[in-house]
């Protein structure tokens, strides 16, 4: 099973929609969660931290239920400009962990007008 | 603000080359990745780098890999003889320690021919 898995999609949206992504991980050591957003052939750009109270960044909105080990985006009054590879990612914490990164492969959104 | 920075931004060489990979960290940050992405794939850990020396690396990051960070300010990726599936963006991040987001650099683009 995958560490950290997402939907692929796409997700095809008209501008102002919710939309709403998945992202599920295996490994119970996880500790932080991170949203990711990646434009084409570009670095994945820190959306937004993801805590255990749910956290909220505008229009996004990241929610963690450790319990099932699920993580959620979701993003209200889609723009044009929305339009990307979002990207889950875990981090581990402590014992021979230094932080590195664990990555879903990205759910691709477009927005259209 | 400050970014990390990669460079080049476009790498050609031919299977059998070494090739060097140059990233510039923040300036005040401690621990240093390396992540790669396949085309069409997604972001994978390589290695990470603490306090002068390897922290953590994945099974990717084999013989024909090594990192260096010879001057205190830039962090390198050396690939000693190049295959053809070494052809990836390759990307750099920093962080100040293990429990603060990570910063990815904008990525070399490798391609072996």
């Amino acid at each position: 099973r995958k560490e950290v898995e997402q939907d692929p999609g796409p997700f095809n949206v008209p501008e102002g929609a919710t939309v709403a992504f998945n992202c599920t991980y295996s490994n119970s050591a996880s500790q932080s969660f991170f949203w990711y957003r990646q434009d084409c052939r570009k670095e994945p750009k820190l959306l937004m931290s993801v805590y255990s109270s749910g956290n909220e960044d505008g229009r996004f909105t990241a929610q963690l239920n450790r319990a099932s080990q699920y993580i959620s985006l979701l993003i209200r009054d889609s723009k044009l400009s929305d339009s990307a590879t979002y990207l889950c990612a875990a981090k581990n914490a402590g014992g021979t962990s230094y932080g590195k990164l664990t990555f879903g492969q990205g759910t691709i959104l477009t927005v259209h007008p | 603000e400050p970014e990390v920075t990669q460079t080049p931004s476009h790498q050609v060489t031919q299977m059998g080359q070494e090739v060097i990979l140059r990233c510039v960290p923040i300036s005040n940050h401690l621990y240093f990745y390396w992540y790669r992405q396949i085309l069409g794939q997604k972001v994978e850990f390589l290695v990470s780098f603490y306090n002068n020396e390897i922290s953590e690396k994945s099974e990717i990051f084999d013989d024909q890999f090594s990192v260096e960070r010879p001057d205190g300010s830039n962090f390198t990726l050396k690939i000693r003889s190049t295959k053809l599936e070494d052809s990836a963006m390759y990307f750099c991040a920093s962080i100040l320690t293990v429990g603060y987001e990570q910063y990815f650099g904008p990525g070399t683009r490798l391609t072996v021919t």
